[in-house]
């Protein structure tokens, strides 16, 4: 199974400032890297995805950045809020199955 | 409306118990999956589904035995119940698999003492 590493495991952040964790992928046959939040006591729910042919995509003040000859994508939270802490995984999509990365526990504090 | 249901919410149970997890959505999705959720966070794909058609097995124990009687469930059913089994046990659907994105239920708690 391939693997996906996720960086940091924990990330304490003031409110307003930039959250990022950074994955890194071994394999170049994947083809779509979503990333998942998960507040506690609830299922993941997809927050935003890029596919390998885009460098950056922006919704709101999520950015998935994406580094295709570095085998990296990073997820940037920008003025980040109380309310953005949860956990937070990367995946890598290969054919039919997600890998997830091991997660990324975000506190942001007041 | 409940998107990707699971019952029960919390199982605890003794070691070697015999347990069934249900899952069921209302998305009209074709393919269904199980995901396994440890102490640590590590969130693992365990079996998937497409049409009730088993696609995606994931080294998992035969004590774990899934099954689809039709595309809006996916049932768990784990035999002789280990210690190492406590974790959440999540459901998820999507339209399709690949690009498509991945709605979770909220989980099954199963703590075996």
């Amino acid at each position: 199974q391939q693997q996906v590493k996720q960086s940091p495991q924990s990330l304490i952040v003031q409110k307003g400032g930039i959250s990022i964790i950074n994955c890194a992928y071994e394999n170049t046959a994947f083809d779509y890297f979503p990333w998942y939040q998960q507040f506690p006591g609830k299922g993941p729910a997809l927050l935003i995805a890029i596919r390998p042919d885009v460098s950056e995509k922006k919704e709101g003040r999520f950015t998935i950045s994406f580094n295709k000859s570095a085998k990296q994508f990073s997820l940037h939270i920008m003025d980040s809020q109380p309310g953005d802490s949860a956990t937070y995984f990367c995946a890598i999509n290969a054919g039919n199955m997600l890998t997830f990365g091991g997660g990324t526990r975000l506190m942001v504090k007041p | 409306d409940t998107a990707v249901s699971q019952t029960p919410k919390y199982l605890v149970t003794q070691m070697g118990n015999d347990k069934s997890i249900k899952c069921e959505q209302n998305l009209g999705h074709d393919t269904m999956y199980w995901y396994k959720q440890d102490s640590k966070k590590f969130l693992k794909i365990m079996f998937s589904y497409n049409n009730k058609e088993l696609i995606i097995n994931e080294t998992v124990p035969n004590r774990f035995s899934p099954k689809s009687p039709d595309k809006a469930h996916l049932n768990l059913h784990i035999n002789s119940l280990e210690l190492g089994d406590s974790a959440v046990y999540f459901c998820a659907s999507s339209l399709g698999s690949g690009r498509a994105t991945q709605y979770f239920g909220p989980g099954t708690r199963l703590l075996v003492l």
